[in-house]
């Protein structure tokens, strides 16, 4: 099984602040990632598939890159609506989240 | 609109059974590859079981052998009929769909709460 290990687990930011996270697979996925934010309550909603495609509708201030093992969701200027908790997820062998990251208010 | 309903979710005792279903609209399941995921109280996401468009069926470890999910073409929904609940199954359980075997999940059903509890 392919296991994917995100970092920070949680990360202080203020509004306007760049921020990045950074997820890595047990494995190489070649460029099967996806990263989905999720709010209290709601479900997840998919951000980037493909490692680095944005889906649309899906503000350009998020960004991903990477492949093979290490990838990094990059947020380029942190927005109020933007504190919540990241999740990768690897598909090229079934599907795998990592354990999340929350970006919190500092 | 095209969305995903689930309902069924319960409390249950454990050792228990509870039925999970969701219902698709302005899309086909039999199209697509059909998911489900649950979010334990305060923890991350986990796939638990994935239905694909020709009909194979999928299982994490933590649920093999206990869970069994299934589609109805006819009336358009997902299912997932779990029995010998355990407790640490208590999770909110999504539905999500992949467009193909090598796709994210890009969208999501609301999702339904499940509690296995003496």
């Amino acid at each position: 099984d392919i296991q994917m290990t995100q970092s920070p687990a949680t990360l202080s930011a203020s509004v306007g602040d760049r921020v990045t996270i950074t997820c890595r697979a047990s494995q190489s996925i070649s460029s099967w990632l996806a990263w989905y934010q999720q709010k209290p309550g709601k479900a997840p909603k998919l951000l980037i598939y493909k490692a680095s495609n944005l889906k649309s509708g899906v503000p350009s201030r998020f960004s991903g890159s990477g492949s093979g093992t290490e990838f990094i969701l990059t947020i380029s200027s942190l927005q109020p609506d933007d504190f919540a908790t990241y999740y990768c997820q690897q598909y090229n062998s079934y599907w795998t989240f990592g354990q999340g990251t929350k970006v919190e208010i500092k | 609109e095209v969305q995903l309903v689930e309902s069924g979710g319960g409390l249950v005792q454990p050792g228990g059974s509870l039925r999970l279903s969701c219902v698709a609209s302005g899309f086909t399941v039999i199209s697509n590859y059909m998911n489900w995921v649950r979010q334990a109280p305060g923890k991350g996401l986990e796939w638990v079981s994935g239905i694909y468009s020709g009909g194979n069926t999928y299982y994490a470890d933590s649920v093999k052998g206990r869970f069994t999910i299934s589609r109805d073409n006819s009336k358009n929904t997902l299912s997932l009929q779990m029995n010998s609940l355990r407790v640490e199954d208590t999770a909110v359980y999504y539905c999500a769909r992949a467009q193909s075997a090598l796709d994210a999940f890009d969208m999501w059903g609301q999702g339904t709460m499940v509690t296995v509890s003496s």
